[in-house]
């Protein structure tokens, strides 16, 4: 089974420190995604990364960035964290490109910034 | 802009039917369709592609009209295990980059 796993389920952080969300994937896929879950809005998409140093931006990047240095490990960074920040994260990783493969998800870190 | 899902929010006894419709304004290459339970990660259900082709889930079915950009998820003979939320995911250009729909609550009774 694939498995994605996200370094913490909760998260409490102050705005204006620096946050990092990492995401880890054991079947060797070359496509990562991270995207944020909100009540009423369901999933969009933050970054995406279709191979190692390899990034782009999804529909909503502003204020994140990205980090992929090795293909099992995707990491979310946020500059300054704000309260506008707080959320949902899920990780996902794709086996193939194209439109044609499954996301698989991480269970999600759910992140407060006060 | 992301697809738009109806409805909301059903209620179904066990055995009943619901259909969920997920519509995009932009011509499509794929559809696919998740389930999330509450406090779990969304879990892959369905894959329309253009052209006829699906893969996924075989007690779930979908179809895909690509003329119209729309996609309905057929729940059939509906299991407690139903319930969740139910995304649609859509995929203009076959890179794989989702815009997701806000999402259609399924509560299954007994």
């Amino acid at each position: 089974d694939v498995k994605v796993t996200q370094s913490s389920r909760y998260l409490v952080k102050r705005t204006g420190e620096k946050v990092f969300l990492e995401c880890v994937q054991d079947m060797d896929h070359e496509n990562m995604f991270w995207y944020r879950q909100d009540p009423g809005l369901g999933l969009r998409l933050i970054y995406f990364s279709y191979d190692v140093k390899m990034k782009e931006k999804g529909d909503i990047p502003e204020g994140y960035s990205v980090s992929r240095e090795k293909k099992e490990r995707f990491s979310l960074i946020l500059e300054s964290a704000s309260t506008n920040q707080t959320s949902m994260y899920l990780c996902a990783s794709r086996g193939g490109a194209g439109g044609s493969y499954e996301q698989y998800f991480g269970p999600g870190t759910r992140l407060t910034v006060t | 802009q992301q697809p738009v899902q109806s409805p909301q929010a059903v209620i179904l006894r066990e055995g009943e039917d619901a259909v969920i419709n997920c519509s995009s304004s932009k011509a499509l290459y794929s559809v696919h369709w998740y389930r999330q339970k509450h406090g779990e990660a969304p879990v892959f259900l369905m894959i329309l592609l253009k052209g006829g082709e699906q893969k996924g889930h075989d007690k779930i079915s979908a179809s895909f009209n690509e003329k119209k950009q729309q996609s309905s998820l057929y729940l059939t003979a509906s299991q407690l295990s139903y319930s969740g939320t139910y995304f649609c995911g859509t995929d203009p250009d076959s890179w794989g980059k989702l815009q997701f729909g806000a999402g259609t609550q399924v509560v299954v009774t007994p």
